[in-house]
């Protein structure tokens, strides 16, 4: 049963902290999506990738944020240091373009309380 | 930039029709997907437009006019279930998809 995994699933955190949250796409899958969920916002894009290189990540605020993908498996997305108005769901998706209708598989989400 | 307008809320009756709308200006457009999110969970596709028309599957069933940058979404036939929130999201170049604000859906009894 194939689907995105992120960790961890929930977060709570002190203003300041370093937090970490991680994602492993659909084996197969080339695009990995970073996106962030709050109630203000809806589900807002902050970075995306193809063939692990980065595409697009103007919707991140660079000055906290950053994200990675050391291997085919793994996409990281960092905060340093963390903030109250970080809180928020943190969705992974994965797709690959040219299969089905490419679409993209979106994993559980990580909820983040920063204190 | 990009601007994908939908309404933030509807209600409607168990067994009866709503039809949710989208307008879109984007840079770009490879086509349009509609998501279904229960609360708490993650959003799950629904349906995808690239031509203009209708595509059905089911209860559900989604419209595009990419002249007029404009979608909808009609549920049939409204169950319980069906309450969730409905995004509408436009796939752009290099396949970054961009999202609306999503539509609130309450179905009551």
């Amino acid at each position: 049963d194939a689907r995105v995994t992120q960790t961890p699933r929930d977060k709570v955190t002190e203003m300041g902290q370093e937090v970490t949250m991680r994602c492993q796409p659909i084996l197969g899958h080339n695009t990995v999506f970073w996106y962030r969920q709050t109630m203000m916002q809806g589900l807002e894009l902050l970075a995306y990738f193809r063939n692990r290189a980065p595409l697009d990540d103007s919707g991140m605020p660079k000055d906290r944020f950053s994200a990675e993908m050391p291997d085919a498996t793994l996409a990281t997305l960092k905060i340093q240091p963390s903030e109250p108005r970080d809180s928020a769901v943190y969705f992974c998706a994965s797709g690959l373009p040219g299969q089905g209708l490419g679409e993209l598989f979106f994993g559980e989400g990580s909820r983040l309380t920063v204190l | 930039g990009q601007n994908i307008d939908q309404p933030t809320e509807m209600t409607a009756t168990e067994g009866a029709i709503v039809q949710i709308n989208c307008t879109y200006q984007t840079s770009g457009f490879n086509g349009l997907f509609w998501y279904q999110q229960h609360a708490g969970e993650a959003p799950t596709f629904l349906s995808y437009n690239v031509l203009d028309g209708l595509e059905e599957k089911g209860r559900f069933s989604s419209f595009l006019s990419r002249s007029k940058g404009y979608s909808y979404l009609l549920l049939k036939e409204l169950q319980m279930k069906d309450s969730a929130s409905y995004l509408c999201a436009v796939k752009e170049a290099g396949n970054k998809l961009t999202f609306g604000g999503g539509t609130r859906v309450l179905v009551k009894p």
